[in-house]
């Protein structure tokens, strides 16, 4: 399968520690997008990278929360000091941007990782 | 702010009967429309998308209509099965941002 994987997919973790998500875009995508959804709700965007660039961050992505994306390739999520608040599914997704503005940009998202802070 | 309405918020549909959800966007600069299937714990799959320069596309039983002066869209899906019970989610994108802004998801149950 050569789709956007995600591990792990689920984790549970005591309030307060340290969680990080990685992230395997689909190979020779250059974009790479987190989005985190809760229970009920759509996806929400937190931040996303052109190769290893971060191209953008929003308001929804705390101190606590740092994404890297350090060879253009795989990326990852860390979330500091969990906190209950931070339960929710992150997802991962990634497109092939191969020109200007309206030249295509399909999203495709993986699977998700499941977040309990408990 | 919601920039994109969606609704209902459940629909429940009998077999090979016709499910329609609506959407309603603000943003004038979105040129992006996709529709996002999602299963129970399961990622969403992009299932169609329509860019605002046609007002309509279709692929297999799946629809989306677009009104770009209304600034609505919405997805139909024809002969509803009980495999397309799942979560619906239209989305809006603009290239200047490339960020995709969802709905709050239509819940759609099909009875055999």
């Amino acid at each position: 399968d050569t789709g956007v994987s995600q591990d792990p997919r689920h984790k549970i973790t005591k309030r307060g520690q340290n969680v990080t998500f990685r992230c395997d875009p689909i190979s020779e995508h250059n974009r790479l997008y987190w989005y985190r959804q809760t229970l009920g709700q759509g996806p929400e965007f937190l931040t996303y990278f052109q190769n290893e660039a971060q191209l953008e961050k929003s308001r929804l992505l705390s101190d606590r929360f740092s994404a890297e994306r350090p060879k253009g390739s795989f990326s990852t999520l860390e979330i500091q000091r969990t906190e209950q608040g931070d339960s929710a599914m992150y997802l991962c997704a990634s497109s092939q941007i191969t020109g200007g503005p309206h030249s295509g940009n399909t999203i495709y998202f993986g699977e998700g990782s499941w977040l309990t802070v408990v | 702010q919601q920039q994109v309405k969606q609704s209902p918020q459940s629909l429940i549909v009998q077999k090979g009967g016709i499910s329609i959800i609506n959407c309603a966007y603000e943003n004038t600069a979105f040129d992006y429309f996709p529709w996002y299937q999602q299963f129970p714990g399961k990622g969403p799959a992009l299932l169609i998308a329509i860019r605002p320069d046609v007002s309509e596309k279709k692929e297999g039983r799946f629809t989306i209509s677009f009104n770009k002066s209304a600034k609505q869209f919405s997805l139909h899906i024809m002969d509803s099965q009980p495999g397309d019970s799942a979560t619906y989610f239209c989305a809006a994108l603009s290239y200047n941002t490339d960020k995709l802004i969802f709905g709050t998801g239509t819940r759609l149950q099909v009875f055999p």
